[in-house]
C-alpha cells in the first residue's frame, strides 16, 4: 500500500493567492483528517470526514478555508486569498473507521506564503 | 475547555528508560493517543489506551489514568534512532482530536 499521498509536497505562493492541497486517502479508510502544525501552535486538527461527508470543521481558522471531499479516494483543503499567517505544514491522515485506533498521516505540505 | 500539557523537551542515555509524562483536559473522553514524530516527518501512531492501566509494546508502554487525567510513555533501552519528538494526543467526542506540544527526546550515546 502507498500509504496517504499528498501533493504538492513544497508550495511557496505569494499573499493573496489560492492555495490547494490534495490528499489521496488509503484505499478501504472511511475516515479523513486535515492538520495542521507549526512551531507555535503544534498540531491542530482542522477538520475531518466521514464517509466523505464532513462531520467536525470547528478547527478550521476561518472562512478562507474550505475542504471538500468529493469522493471516498481524494480530499482538497483550500485557502483563498493565503495570508502569511498559513504558512504551515498541512498533514492530511485517514483511519480504518470512527473510532479506528490508528490515524495513518501522509508525508504533509510545507506551505509557505510570502 | 481542552488542553494537553508535556514537557517540552527531555534528555536521556542510550540504554536507559525514560517517561514521559502528559496531562489533558477535553470534552468527554474516548482514548488516548502517543505519536512519534521525527524531524521534518510526519507522526506515526505509537500506542493507544482507552482504559486505566498499561499498555505494552515492545520497548514502548503507555499508561493511563482516566480519573487524574495523566497518561505516560514509557520508552525501554533507549536507542538512537528514539530521538524525535512524542505528542500526546487526547480524542474526545466523535473523532475530535487534540494534540500536546511535543515532547522533544535526545538520547545522547
Amino acid at each position: 500500500d502507498a500509504g496517504v499521498i499528498q501533493s504538492p509536497r513544497h508550495e511557496v505562493t505569494e499573499m493573496g493567492q489560492e492555495v490547494t492541497l490534495r490528499c489521496k486517502p488509503i484505499s478501504g479508510h472511511n475516515s479523513l483528517f486535515w492538520y495542521r502544525q507549526t512551531m507555535m501552535r503544534g498540531l491542530e486538527l482542522l477538520i475531518y470526514f466521514n464517509n466523505n461527508v464532513p462531520i467536525d470543521d470547528s478547527g478550521m481558522p476561518e472562512d478562507r478555508f474550505s475542504a471538500k471531499m468529493p469522493n471516498a479516494s481524494f480530499s482538497t483543503l483550500k485557502i483563498q486569498p493565503s495570508e502569511p499567517r498559513d504558512s504551515a505544514v498541512y498533514f492530511c491522515a485517514s483511519s480504518l473507521s470512527q473510532g479506528s485506533e490508528t490515524q495513518y498521516f501522509g508525508p504533509g505540505t510545507r506551505l509557505l506564503v510570502l | 475547555g481542552q488542553n494537553i500539557d508535556q514537557p517540552t523537551e527531555m534528555t536521556a542515555t542510550e540504554g536507559a528508560i525514560v517517561q514521559i509524562n502528559c496531562t489533558y483536559q477535553t470534552s468527554g473522553f474516548n482514548g488516548l493517543f502517543w505519536y512519534q514524530q521525527h524531524a521534518g516527518e510526519a507522526p506515526t501512531f505509537l500506542s493507544y489506551n482507552v482504559l486505566d492501566g498499561l499498555e505494552e509494546k515492545g520497548r514502548f508502554s503507555s499508561f493511563l489514568s482516566r480519573s487524574k487525567g495523566y497518561s505516560y510513555l514509557l520508552l525501554k533501552e533507549l536507542q538512537m534512532k528514539d530521538s524525535a519528538s512524542y505528542l500526546c494526543a487526547a480524542r474526545g467526542y466523535g473523532q475530535n482530536f487534540v494534540f500536546g506540544p511535543g515532547t522533544r527526546l535526545s538520547v545522547l550515546p
